[in-house]
């Protein structure tokens, strides 16, 4: 089953402009990641953030995790032509836990 | 360094015929994964090995789906017989044994088609 719900499912933005997607998940985590997909590069690994923290920066990528609300999001500011993708938030349930459990996705299109 | 290769990178098939799909992981990445992505929808996980042993496969259809992980390096998914239901993109990971970082290296996916 996937944990991960990402919100809004579509995004279209125009370059320049920041971008913000929302996950929602319904158990206990030991951290979040994020993963971005395009049909070039397969599906990357973002930025991971850990249950005990808040808010974390990787270049113009903010994520922020709220585990009282069960909740992630990640923000993209300055989007570029060549941040469209699909991005997945992903959940691991345990500290030696190695499994992911991914959501459905937003789909990210930035307008040049 | 060389990331996570994967083969063939599409497959076309009538249904009931049979197929594999063969992934070589990050040199000395301990953990490999194989996920299925149906179209619109995010990887679900169907089998995890450790080295050369299976760690979790309990979303595997293991009355046609079948994996396997010899001396813990390279590693081979295998449909027999294959549904319509089954054509989705077959992604294999691979991550290094660390307890406190889990990040997944995914290779490029194999798109299968089921006629």
């Amino acid at each position: 089953s996937q944990q991960g719900e990402e919100d809004p499912q579509a995004l279209s933005i125009q370059e320049g402009e920041n971008a913000t997607m929302n996950c929602s998940y319904k158990t206990s985590i030991n951290n979040l990641q994020w993963y971005r997909q395009n049909s070039g590069r397969g599906l990357v690994h973002l930025i991971l953030i850990r249950s005990n923290e808040r808010e974390k920066h990787s270049g113009r990528l903010r994520v922020t995790l709220d585990t009282s609300k069960k909740s992630s999001s990640l923000l993209i500011t300055a989007s570029r032509a060549a941040d469209t993708a699909s991005y997945f938030c992903a959940t691991a349930l345990g500290a030696g836990s190695y499994q992911l459990t991914f959501g459905k996705g937003t789909k990210l299109s930035v307008i040049p | 360094e060389a990331g996570v290769a994967q083969s063939p990178r599409y497959k076309i098939i009538e249904k009931r015929q049979s197929v594999a799909f063969w992934c070589n992981p990050i040199s000395g990445h301990a953990t490999l994964y194989w996920y299925q992505q149906i179209l619109g929808q995010g990887p679900k996980l169907l089998i995890q090995f450790q080295n050369n042993g299976v760690v979790d496969d309990s979303q595997l259809p293991k009355d046609r789906f079948s994996a396997e992980r010899l001396k813990g390096v390279d590693s081979t998914l295998k449909i027999q017989p294959a549904k319509l239901e089954d054509s989705a993109v077959y992604l294999c990971a691979s991550s290094a044994r660390d307890r406190l970082i889990n990040e997944q290296f995914f290779g490029p996916g194999t798109r299968l088609t089921v006629l």
